[in-house]
């Protein structure tokens, strides 16, 4: 089966500018999240979503980030503006719906980088 | 609040040793535990959860409550386990947490 889609895999942008990465998750997947990863660090949740609906969204930092999942499937996330501290790589990833014990399957991931 | 600690950024060791990776959670109720690992150039995938007892590539992981601790374990390491590997929590409110991530080189 196809993975979890992610593009662009990179993008260099100057501060205060904005950009957005798109994601699209494995077929039948309800559950999909946003996580960025700044490096040397862990992922860390901004956002998860089942089907349209936002289940947490309580690391997005909202006065910058959005991110939007419409008809439950495709899903993008905005940064506007950028500040320097965004440079990270932002991954997309999804998994069923229905069970805490369900594996999260991850996109190759976007590597940001705020100049 | 949710944590998962994994007290060493990198483990070295040699071919044939023993590994043991550390993760120390903080959770009130009853966590879903995983462990996660990335290959050099590839995605980040599941290697195990707790809820399997399984083993898988020779790794296994015991859910120790008492101690609130998910250890991963290999009794002997080989060079292709070379990864990031990282611990997950997932809670109640189904939102998952990772930890910061262990680096394992294992040398010929």
């Amino acid at each position: 089966e196809a993975g979890v889609a992610q593009s662009p895999r990179y993008k260099i942008i100057e501060k205060r500018q904005s950009v957005a990465f798109w994601c699209n998750p494995i077929s039948g997947h309800a559950t999909l999240y946003w996580y960025q990863q700044i490096l040397g660090q862990g992922p860390k949740l901004l956002i998860q979503f089942q089907n349209n609906g936002v289940v947490d969204d309580s690391q997005l930092p909202k006065d910058r980030f959005s991110a939007e999942r419409l008809k439950g499937v495709d899903s993008t996330l905005k940064i506007q503006p950028a500040k320097l501290e965004d440079s990270a790589v932002y991954l997309c990833a999804s998994s069923f719906a229905g069970s805490r014990s369900y594996e999260q399957y991850f996109g190759p991931g976007t590597r940001l980088t705020v100049t | 609040a949710q944590r998962v600690t994994q007290p060493e950024k990198l483990l070295s060791v040699f071919k044939g040793a023993p590994v043991e990776l550390k993760c120390n959670y903080s959770y009130s109720g009853s966590p879903e535990l995983f462990w996660y690992v990335q290959y050099s150039r590839q995605r980040l995938q599941l290697l195990l959860r707790h809820i399997s007892r399984e083993s898988i590539k020779g790794f296994t992981a015991d859910l120790n409550k008492g101690e609130t601790s998910f250890h991963l374990k290999k009794p002997f390491a080989q060079e292709e386990d070379s990864a990031m590997y990282y611990c997950a929590l997932t809670g109640g409110s189904y939102i998952p947490t990772f930890g910061r991530g262990t680096s394992l080189i294992v040398h010929p």
